[in-house]
């Protein structure tokens, strides 16, 4: 079975500090991961995603991802962050297995920056 | 380069009756792929369209459906509306059914829905 699991719901962070945002996933088959990011009012934007090369994926705006199949986890983060980075944060799965093309989108992470 | 644009961006319809959306994908693109997500939740995967064909369907009662015409446009069009329809309808366009596992999508921005 396909799953994805968001473990916060909320995340809060003052500007200039570190960003992680945790995603667990379940897939029989070999996934493709990736992280959106909505703003509010906005379409979802592609941020990475990791496509089986390299396992520490980089994207846009400062963001990375690593790939850890063991703990079956690919948590999004960020050295430094921005207020511009207030948004809503989605992990995605995707595979392609005997029942087909499935992707699933996790419930969100709502990450809140604080001047 | 075009993005995915969708039409209208906000609508409001009484119970009971019918709505259609709009989507034009991405210069290039030619599959669609329709999402509703409710208030405070993440994305629910409606349906696929590839060659004005359903590719594939996610858990959405009948009065859901949709169409894809020859320039790769796509319409969703949802029957006797229910309150609980009210969300936004979020369009999805990439190339090919399988390349999204390489590419991910590219989202519009959305039709806001409102059940009154």
């Amino acid at each position: 079975a396909q799953s994805v699991t968001q473990l916060d719901s909320h995340v809060s962070v003052s500007e200039g500090t570190p960003v992680l945002l945790r995603c667990n996933y379940s897939s029989s088959y070999s996934p493709s991961l990736f992280w959106y990011v909505q703003h509010p009012n906005k379409g979802l934007q592609l941020l990475l995603k990791y496509t089986s090369a390299a396992t520490l994926v980089k994207g846009i705006n400062g963001f990375e991802a690593e790939f850890k199949k063991s703990e079956t986890s690919f948590h999004l983060t960020k050295p430094s962050a921005h207020m511009s980075d207030a948004a809503e944060y989605f992990c995605v799965v995707s595979d392609l297995g005997a029942g087909g093309f499935k992707t699933i989108f996790g419930a969100g992470t709502r990450l809140f920056v604080k001047a | 380069d075009a993005g995915v644009t969708q039409s209208p961006t906000h609508l409001i319809k009484t119970r009971g009756q019918q709505v259609t959306l709009r989507c034009s994908p991405k210069s290039g693109h030619d599959t669609v792929s329709w999402y509703q997500q409710a208030l405070g939740q993440g994305p629910q995967f409606i349906f696929q369209y590839y060659e004005e064909e359903e590719r594939q369907r996610g858990n959405f009662p009948d009065r859901f459906s949709g169409h894809q015409f020859p320039n790769y446009s796509s319409e969703l069009n949802v029957n006797a509306l229910l309150l609980g329809d009210s969300a936004l309808y979020l369009c999805a366009s990439s190339l090919g059914v399988g390349q999204s596992l390489n590419y991910g999508y590219t989202f519009g921005s959305g039709t806001r829905l409102t059940v009154v």
